[in-house]
């Protein structure tokens, strides 16, 4: 079984700035890799999928790199809206989550 | 565009069978595989299992002894049954569609969208 980590666990971030967020695997997935967010009392949202893709309806703010076994998501300069948890996924496990909330 | 609704008990008793049911709109339930994803209270996402249109399944091995999945075609439903619930069973539970991408080397893209709402799903006496 393929174990997921997420760094860092919660990042303090200023509306503006940028962020970045780490998922890495115990094995390597290729570029099998999704992003999503949720934000408190709503399903999860996908944001990217195949490590890179934006999902429908994503702003070009949020990008996603990586493959193998080391991924980031990034988000270019944060709104207000973004704060939220982020999850990765590869297959069907998902990674611990990363809370990005208000500096 | 595909929605999802799911409904069924928000209270169940240990030791008896959770039931929910997920109702798909904007699209035909004979596409695309199916999934149910749930969540406790404050936690991650745990995967529960699939179902393709066929009504082939394929369940995560933590629930395998206890889950059932099936389609209702002719309401564009598809279900979960999990039983002998217990607390630990108490959770956000979502459907969402199982979406599969390019295949290279061994290895499929897949990721899940669109998600339902969730249903809250309690387990106590």
């Amino acid at each position: 079984e393929i174990v997921m980590t997420q760094s860092p666990a919660i990042l303090s971030v200023s509306p503006g700035e940028r962020a970045t967020l780490s998922c890495r695997t115990s094995q390597s997935v290729d570029n099998n890799l999704a992003w999503y967010q949720q934000k408190p009392g709503q399903a999860p949202r996908l944001l990217i999928y195949g490590a890179s893709t934006r999902a429908t309806g994503i702003p070009a703010r949020f990008s996603g790199s990586g493959s193998g076994t080391e991924f980031t998501l990034t988000i270019s300069s944060l709104q207000s809206e973004d704060f939220a948890v982020y999850y990765c996924q590869q297959y069907q496990t998902f990674g611990p989550g990363t809370k990005v909330e208000i500096k | 565009q595909v929605q999802l609704q799911e409904s069924g008990p928000g209270l169940v008793k240990p030791s008896e069978t959770l039931s929910l049911t997920c109702t798909v709109s904007g699209g035909s339930i004979s596409s695309y595989y199916w999934t149910w994803i749930r969540q406790p209270a404050g936690k991650g996402l745990e995967y529960i299992g699939r179902i393709y249109t066929t009504g082939s399944t394929s369940y995560n091995p933590s629930f395998k002894s206890r889950v059932t999945m099936s389609l209702d075609t002719s309401n564009n439903q598809l279900s979960l049954k999990l039983s002998s619930v217990t607390a630990a069973d108490t959770a956000v539970y979502y459907c969402a569609t199982y979406r599969l991408g390019s295949c290279s080397g061994g290895y499929c893209l897949n990721w899940f969208d669109p998600w339902g709402q969730g249903i809250v799903v309690t387990v106590s006496s």
